[in-house]
């Protein structure tokens, strides 16, 4: 049974498109997250919603943005894409920020072209 | 800490073997930390957490030993299997600016059969 659940799996658009990507949850979680993964690399925190309280990190190009409509949906808009943008973006919901395990969805694989 | 560079640490393990991934964090504050494992195309999987006032914690196969006296994380695997095959991050849990969660740079292993 899907948890985490990310459409597309696999998202190809064109330098300086904007894009979706759409991630969905069924465990009623409080907090959501988004991750840009790159290749050997580790998922690098983005930003966060704990309820609808966003928390972005310091470091997150303003290109990047988020909604988080309801409980169960959050979405990560790229405003242009550029090329070093072309990642793998994870979602990950947690019962809360403290010592809980994340739940990741499978992701989906960006191609800027 | 944050990961860095682009090259994952690998081991190579003959079926059957024990395996042993180490971690070094980075936050003396941290109290949380969990290892997860991530296979390709796949978003990362919880395998095993840990507490700060605990040392040593067993799963089925799998054990975290933690010592916070050099800030060392350590994963062993019992009788490794081709199905263990993955990247392995362990993942630490601050109170630095609210609680986050710090991923580190990851462990490529490999099972020969």
């Amino acid at each position: 049974d899907a948890m985490v659940i990310q459409n597309p799996r696999y998202q190809v658009t064109q330098f300086g498109k904007p894009v979706t990507l759409s991630c969905s949850q069924t465990l009623n979680h409080n907090v959501m997250y988004w991750y840009q993964q790159k290749s050997s690399q580790a998922p690098k925190l983005l930003f966060h919603y704990y309820d609808k309280d966003f928390n972005n990190e310091a470091d997150t190009p303003d290109n990047f943005q988020s909604r988080r409509p309801n409980t169960s949906f959050c979405f990560l808009d790229i405003r242009s894409p550029g090329l070093g943008d072309a990642a793998m973006y994870l979602c990950a919901t947690s019962r809360g920020t403290g010592p809980y395990e994340q739940y990741f969805g499978p992701g989906t694989r960006l191609t800027v072209t | 800490g944050e990961s860095v560079g682009l090259h994952l640490p690998t081991l190579s393990v003959q079926e059957g073997d024990n395996s042993i991934i180490n971690c070094a964090y980075s936050n003396s504050a941290s109290d949380y930390f969990i290892w997860y494992k991530q296979e390709s195309g796949k978003g990362p999987q919880f395998i095993i957490d840990i507490r700060s006032n605990m040392d040593k914690r067993q799963g089925q196969r799998v054990t975290v030993l933690l010592n916070k006296t050099v800030k060392h994380l350590s994963l062993q695997i019992a009788a490794t299997q081709p199905g263990d095959s993955a990247v392995y991050f362990c993942a630490e849990n601050t109170p630095t600016g609210g609680f986050k969660t710090i991923f580190g740079a990851g462990t490529r292993l490999f099972v020969k059969a």
